[in-house]
């Protein structure tokens, strides 16, 4: 897996977009970027990956950068239920999906 | 649709006590996955079950055994608590696809060694 550096935490005022970002430049070309989520007491909660391309769906959007060494996960109008710890991996060469978790960036949601 | 679901919620042992945390899921799901994680801590993998009746270590499988039943259930012992046992432990099944690095977590199991 490579190395992922995200901030330890970050604020978001509800409504707005929250934007959390994740640097792995080390990533290799077959390893994808993924998005976790663990709300308080709860187990993680996956919310969407990519390689290169960017992707949207029910929960949040993912950028990645051109180069691939950064991307944003956009959550676009954060709510109170947002606040969590975020987890940004970096993964793809592991025969049994494996997922490796850091410390992630806890994100608050304030009214 | 239960998902991963996890037996106790809590536990309490006493050191040198035995006990066994049961998971199941109703995914159909191949692989299922160990992972304790201590305060302020990320996640750490205990050990996985790629298929029934196949298992391997993770990154802190000392301590630990584990039991691939069937393909719903997969669960973890502690032959002898100890204290450094204290955590939360979650259970996950992944979704089949290349790629996929998609897990899905039960609520978790809170066990504290005295």
């Amino acid at each position: 897996d490579a190395k992922t550096t995200q901030p330890p935490s970050m604020d978001c005022a509800e409504g707005r977009a929250a934007n959390l970002p994740c640097n792995h430049s080390t990533i290799s070309g077959n390893e994808y970027v993924y998005w976790y989520r663990q709300i308080h007491s709860q187990g993680p909660q996956y919310i969407i990956h990519g390689l290169k391309n960017n992707e949207t769906n029910e929960m949040a959007s993912l950028i990645i950068t051109e180069d691939r060494k950064s991307s944003t996960l956009i959550l676009p109008h954060a709510t109170l239920r947002d606040t969590a710890v975020y987890y940004c991996i970096a993964t793809g060469d592991s025969g049994y999906s494996t997922l490796t978790f850091g410390k992630g960036t806890m994100l608050l949601v304030s009214p | 649709n239960a998902g991963v679901t996890q037996t106790p919620k809590f536990q309490v042992l006493k050191t040198g006590q035995s006990m066994t945390l049961q998971c199941a899921q109703d995914m159909n799901h191949n692989s299922m996955y160990w992972y304790r994680q201590d305060p302020g801590m990320g996640l750490r993998l205990i050990y996985y079950s790629a298929s029934e009746g196949t298992t391997d270590k993770g990154e802190v499988p000392n301590g630990y055994n584990v039991s691939r039943l069937n393909k719903r259930e997969f669960s973890l012992r502690l032959e002898s608590a100890a204290p450094s046992q204290t955590s939360v432990y979650f259970c996950a099944s992944r979704r089949e696809g290349v790629p996929s690095y998609e897990q899905y977590f039960g609520p978790g199991t809170r066990l504290t060694v005295t």
